[in-house]
């Protein structure tokens, strides 16, 4: 069966400084998508950022960034300049080529300081 | 496009009941998902259609649980002879797929199951 793990449950961060989330995952593909999902409290899942296995070059989005590792299967989430409304569960998560189903890790709860 | 909705928000029955959920997808979207979030655990996938046709079927899904998308628009998830096991959030998601990779997931906002 194929695993994406989230070692950090919770993880805290002043606002306007910059906190990273990891990531790591089992497979035996060479193709697949990785994707970071955010979910605010009582509000709807929503895609933050993703990463196509095949490309060599971090993805980046505004103030969000990936460190994709392929040799290693990790896949982190780097937060910069962090706002208030990033407070989420933070959700690591693979999936197919061809993106049939998605397969979650179990979450990172990130708090923002003010 | 008012995103993917989802009906009831939440639902609490007794033991033993039958319980329905409705997805309504955006409407462009031919694909539906179902997944099944337990509380501190990530969603869990459990079927997906693609248009009317039910494509797969996880394990999860045992048979005291349907799922219908009879015209390839809204779905149906019912639970019969539910358990206190099936407390949970259940999440929809739509999406495009066009026969490529890029397949991006839209999420519903869940229907939450209590079962007392």
């Amino acid at each position: 069966a194929q695993t994406v793990t989230q070692s950090q449950p919770e993880m805290s961060v002043q606002e306007a400084e910059t906190v990273t989330l990891s990531c790591t995952y089992d497979t035996s593909e060479s193709d697949y998508y990785l994707f970071w999902y955010k979910q605010p409290p009582s509000r709807q899942m929503i895609l933050v950022i993703r990463q196509e296995a095949y490309k060599q070059q971090n993805a980046t989005e505004n103030r969000f960034s990936v460190n994709f590792q392929k040799a290693a299967k990790s896949f982190s989430l780097k937060i910069s300049d962090s706002q208030l409304g990033d407070a989420a569960m933070y959700f690591c998560v693979k999936a197919n080529f061809g993106n049939e189903k998605l397969t979650f890790g179990t979450g990172t709860r990130l708090t923002i300081i003010p | 496009d008012t995103g993917v909705s989802q009906n009831p928000r939440h639902k609490i029955t007794k033991r033993g009941q039958n319980v329905t959920f409705r997805c309504d997808p955006i409407s462009e979207h031919n694909r539906l998902y179902w997944y099944r979030q337990t509380l501190g655990q990530g969603p869990e996938f459990l079927t997906y259609f693609q248009n009317e046709a039910q494509l797969e079927k996880s394990r999860l899904l045992s048979d005291r649980f349907s799922a219908e998308r009879p015209k390839g628009s809204f779905s149906t998830l019912e639970i019969q002879r539910t358990e206190q096991g099936d407390s949970a959030m259940y999440l929809c998601a739509s999406s495009h797929w066009a026969g490529g990779p890029r397949n991006e997931q839209y999420f519903g906002p869940g229907t939450r199951l209590t079962v007392t």
